[in-house]
């Protein structure tokens, strides 16, 4: 079975700090989803990797795949309250295998 | 089209009781999926169809839950004497066939079973 675990559980951070959010696997996967989730409300696709050591920005959002693609990275820069939610990542493992997702971290941004 | 729709919202049920979900994909994706989620929980894979197959179930998927896509369109996720052990969001993604696509998930059906 595939786990993606990711760290930290929780972070609570004041408005305008950095932060980087990971998520790690001792499998491979072909691709890495990451989503954003508001309580009461579905998953929200953020980004997916693809390449193995690939960046892609959206804004003030970094991630990145790890060279491996075992791994996975989120960095928020000068993060603001409409950040806050829940940050899921998800593994996808070629085209006839369901997602796999960690547990996601639980961002709070203080004003 | 306006994304992945999923009904109701919420559901209130006695124990026991059966209760029904229902989800409408995006219309020209064939793959739909059907995810358990608890509080401070990531999704679990509970179900996957392409087309009208149901070609993946997880273990979690008990005798007591039952998904259909009879024409390869909407989905229905049926879940019979439920338990309160049920009550969970109950989310519903599609996709397009093929390596790496795109998930996209509905708003989810909060259940509560009392």
């Amino acid at each position: 079975t595939q786990l993606l675990e990711q760290s930290p559980q929780f972070l609570s951070i004041q408005e305008g700090e950095n932060l980087t959010v990971y998520c790690n696997s001792s499998s491979v996967f072909s691709s890495l989803q990451w989503y954003r989730q508001e309580p009461g409300e579905g998953p929200v696709l953020l980004v997916t990797v693809v390449t193995g050591g690939e960046v892609k920005k959206l804004k003030r959002l970094t991630f990145q795949f790890g060279d491996a693609r075992k791994d996975s990275s989120l960095h928020i820069t000068a993060a603001q309250p409409g950040d806050t939610g829940l940050y899921l990542c998800a593994g996808a493992n070629g085209g006839n295998t369901p997602l796999v997702f960690g547990k996601g971290t639980r961002l709070s941004v203080i004003a | 089209d306006t994304g992945v729709s999923q009904n109701p919202r919420h559901k209130i049920t006695k124990r026991g009781q059966n209760v029904t979900f229902r989800c409408d994909p995006i219309s020209e994706h064939n793959r739909l999926y059907w995810y358990r989620q608890t509080l401070g929980q990531g999704p679990e894979f509970l179900t996957y169809f392409q087309n009208e197959a149901q070609l993946e179930k997880s273990r979690l998927l008990s005798d007591r839950f039952s998904a259909e896509r009879p024409k390869g369109s909407f989905s229905t996720l049926e879940i019979q004497r439920t338990e309160q052990g049920d009550s969970a969001m109950y989310l519903c993604a599609s996709s397009k066939t093929g390596v790496d696509t795109e998930a996209f998930f509905g708003q989810g059906t909060r259940l509560t079973v009392v």
